[in-house]
């Protein structure tokens, strides 16, 4: 079962346009989410991330929304760069669970000129 | 500044054999864990070590071992290799537990298993 989704596969975005990249979770005991981003042939690297307590938190260019209702988290890249092309993995953990994300499936980001 | 190191990073073995991949961090970090990446799989746990001394079972552990050999190394082991295990091996630590925690994981450059 998986229990943090991202539905989407794919996304091509135009230079400088809003990227939305979107992630759905199901485990309520989920508090703690985060986003990795991952070129071809290195490891993922920590993009940004939200505790439940906040809904909302910016990093530059990078935002990323919690929406605890909807258990759905979805982030934000404006504007867009050639550079931000990449995989975008979702990930969550619980409390007290010594940082065991759970990640998603990724979502891969092409930025095009 | 190396971070979290992973050897080796290519391995092509036959049904049957077993390997190690060894992973070290030079970040003091309590934490460490391996996990597998495929195809439309994201990125699955197959074991952790919360902190130096103890080891358990993520999400798919079966035909793995770890050891925590200090704090900073800890190694997973494929005994008896399965096709099933071919994959990309991510290694990666976490200062969970101590002061100031961010819970985020910091990842190795990752290991291409290929199991024929």
């Amino acid at each position: 079962d998986q229990q943090v989704k991202q539905n989407s596969p794919s996304l091509s975005v135009q230079e400088g346009r809003i990227s939305i990249l979107n992630c759905d979770y199901t485990n309520s005991m989920f508090d703690y989410f985060l986003w990795y981003k991952k070129y071809p042939a290195e490891g993922p690297t920590f993009l940004i991330s939200i505790s439940s307590i906040k809904d909302k938190n910016e990093d530059g260019r990078f935002t990323v929304f919690l929406n605890k209702s909807a258990k759905h988290l979805s982030l934000h890249i404006v504007p867009s760069q050639p550079g931000d092309s990449a995989v975008y993995f979702c990930a969550a953990s619980g409390h007290g669970t010594a940082s065991k994300l759970t990640f998603g499936t990724g979502t891969r980001l092409q930025v095009t000129l | 500044n190396a971070g979290v190191t992973q050897t080796p990073k290519f391995q092509v073995l036959k049904t049957g054999q077993s390997m190690t991949l060894q992973c070290a961090q030079d970040m003091n970090h309590n934490s460490m864990y391996w996990y597998r990446q495929d195809p439309g799989m994201g990125l699955r746990l197959i074991y952790y070590s919360a902190s130096e001394g103890t080891t358990d079972k993520g999400e798919v552990p079966n035909g793995y071992n770890v050891s925590r050999l200090n704090k900073r190394e800890f190694s997973l082991r494929l005994e008896s290799a399965a096709p099933s295990q071919t994959s990309v091996y991510f290694c990666a630590s976490s200062d969970w537990g101590g002061p100031g925690v961010t819970g985020e994981l910091f990842f190795g450059e990752g290991s291409r298993l290929t199991v024929l």
